[in-house]
């Protein structure tokens, strides 16, 4: 079975100073981990990726995302953020050869972004 | 821009009515997923289609059946509307997705309002 918790359903950080949005899986099988973005009336926008290979994983707009099997977590950060990070982040797991019946979407983190 | 596209936009209408949304993927995608976006139930994987055929169900109802095209462009229809089906539909697309879940592009959405 997979599961996928993302732990704070608001953050809220200043311009410019670092984001962590917290997200932990559990997996039966090799998991393939995303994360995406919504902003407002958006559709989902594929952020980065994780398929096992490098466990730290570069994606756009400067965010980053590191695969850590021991503590079941795939938590995204920032190292500073801007207003137009503001946005919806889903943390996302399937297996990577199962159906897409188990892809299991986040319920979602809002980032608020103060000037 | 992710390169898939959905029409309409917005639809509204009535408890009982029947719709048809429509969703083309990015150049040379085979597969096309559909999916639910509501304020209670998060994102909800709906149906998902692989080169004409349908290849993963989710949490579907029967009053919701899908089709993909030879051109590879999709259909969500949704009948006997009630007021619970309002909500966002997205459609994604990803090159494959036969024996290996890649990672897709979502469409912009469909906002249906049923009244």
């Amino acid at each position: 079975a997979q599961s996928v918790t993302q732990l704070d359903s608001h953050v809220s950080v200043s311009e410019g100073t670092p984001v962590l949005l917290r997200c932990n899986y559990s997996s039966s099988y090799s998991p393939s981990l995303f994360w995406y973005v919504q902003h407002p009336n958006k559709g989902l926008q594929l952020l980065l990726k994780y398929t096992s290979a490098a466990t730290l994983v570069k994606g756009i707009n400067g965010f980053e995302a590191e695969f850590k099997k021991s503590e079941t977590s795939f938590h995204l950060t920032k190292p500073s953020a801007h207003m137009s990070d503001a946005a919806e982040y889903f943390c996302v797991v399937s297996g990577r050869y199962s159906s897409a019946s188990k892809i299991i979407f986040g319920s979602g983190t809002r980032l608020s972004i103060r000037p | 821009d992710s390169g898939v596209t959905q029409t309409p936009k917005h639809l509204i209408t009535a408890t009982g009515q029947r719709v048809t949304l429509r969703c083309s993927p990015r150049s040379g995608d085979l597969s096309v997923y559909w999916y639910q976006q509501s304020l209670d139930q998060g994102l909800q994987f709906l149906i998902q289609y692989y080169n004409g055929e349908e290849r993963a169900k989710g949490n579907i109802l029967e009053r919701f059946s899908a089709q993909q095209f030879p051109d590879l462009h999709s259909e969500l229809n949704l009948s006997s509307l009630e007021l619970g089906d309002s909500a966002l539909y997205f459609c994604a697309s990803s090159v494959r997705g036969d024996r290996e879940n890649y990672e897709q592009y979502f469409g912009p959405g469909t906002r249906l309002t049923v009244t």
